[in-house]
């Protein structure tokens, strides 16, 4: 079974300051991985993928995330954090060598606090 | 511009009352998907659909029926037998292509709350 975690309910940062928001998977395979964000009241809206290839995966509003198999994990990041980023963000997973309908597994959610 | 449209945004259920929740999208997706999002708790499937007049039961589908006789609309029905529907519930869809890891699409909500 697939499972992913977001081991921080919240992350706090200083406006100006990098961020990083964690992630960790478990799958059978070699793994899609997602990061979505969700404001208030909206729902998610997709920031980037890691499908293969680079392990640094760079996405929207200057988001990016490092997929580490070895540690199984697929943090992410953003050099700069700005206060428009608060909001909650979720990690997915989803093993595309499980046939049939491929389900994806979302985190629980981290909600990023960034402090002008 | 394409997208997925929830309606209505807020809706109370009586007791015994059974409700609709609307699904529509334009993204020409074959895929369709109903969560329940709980604080603290992620999002858990209800139901999927791959294509017309098919779905099948996600996690927690007790109390809870679909329709996908559309390929654009996927309605989901919460019923008196779902005993703690207050949630806010979210419709996605997507792309089905083997291999290419497709991001879902997703709606911006329904929030029901017991009367």
């Amino acid at each position: 079974a697939q499972s992913v975690a977001q081991p921080e309910d919240q992350v706090n940062v200083a406006e100006g300051n990098p961020l990083t928001v964690k992630c960790t998977y478990s799958v059978s395979g070699n793994p899609y991985l997602f990061w979505y964000v969700q404001y208030p009241n909206r729902g998610l809206q997709f920031l980037l993928k890691y499908i293969t290839g680079d392990n640094l995966v760079k996405g929207s509003y200057g988001f990016e995330a490092e997929f580490n198999k070895s540690q199984t994990s697929f943090h992410l990041k953003k050099p700069s954090a700005l206060v428009s980023d608060s909001a909650l963000y979720f990690c997915a997973v989803r093993d595309p060598f499980s046939g049939g309908y491929q389900k994806v597994t979302f985190g629980t959610g981290t909600k990023l606090q960034v402090i002008p | 511009d394409g997208g997925i449209t929830q309606s209505p945004k807020y809706l109370f259920r009586k007791e015994g009352q059974n409700v609709t929740l609307s699904c529509e999208q334009n993204l020409n997706h074959d895929a369709m998907y109903w969560y329940r999002q709980d604080p603290g708790q992620g999002l858990r499937l209800i139901y999927y659909s791959q294509i017309v007049n098919d779905f099948q039961k996600g996690d927690i589908a007790e109390g809870y029926s679909v329709s996908r006789e559309k390929k654009e609309s996927f309605p989901l029905t919460v019923t008196s037998a779902q005993k703690n529907p207050t949630a806010f519930y979210l419709c996605a869809s997507s792309l089905i292509q083997q291999g290419a890891g497709q991001p879902q699409h997703f709606g911006d909500g329904t929030r029901l709350s017991i009367l």
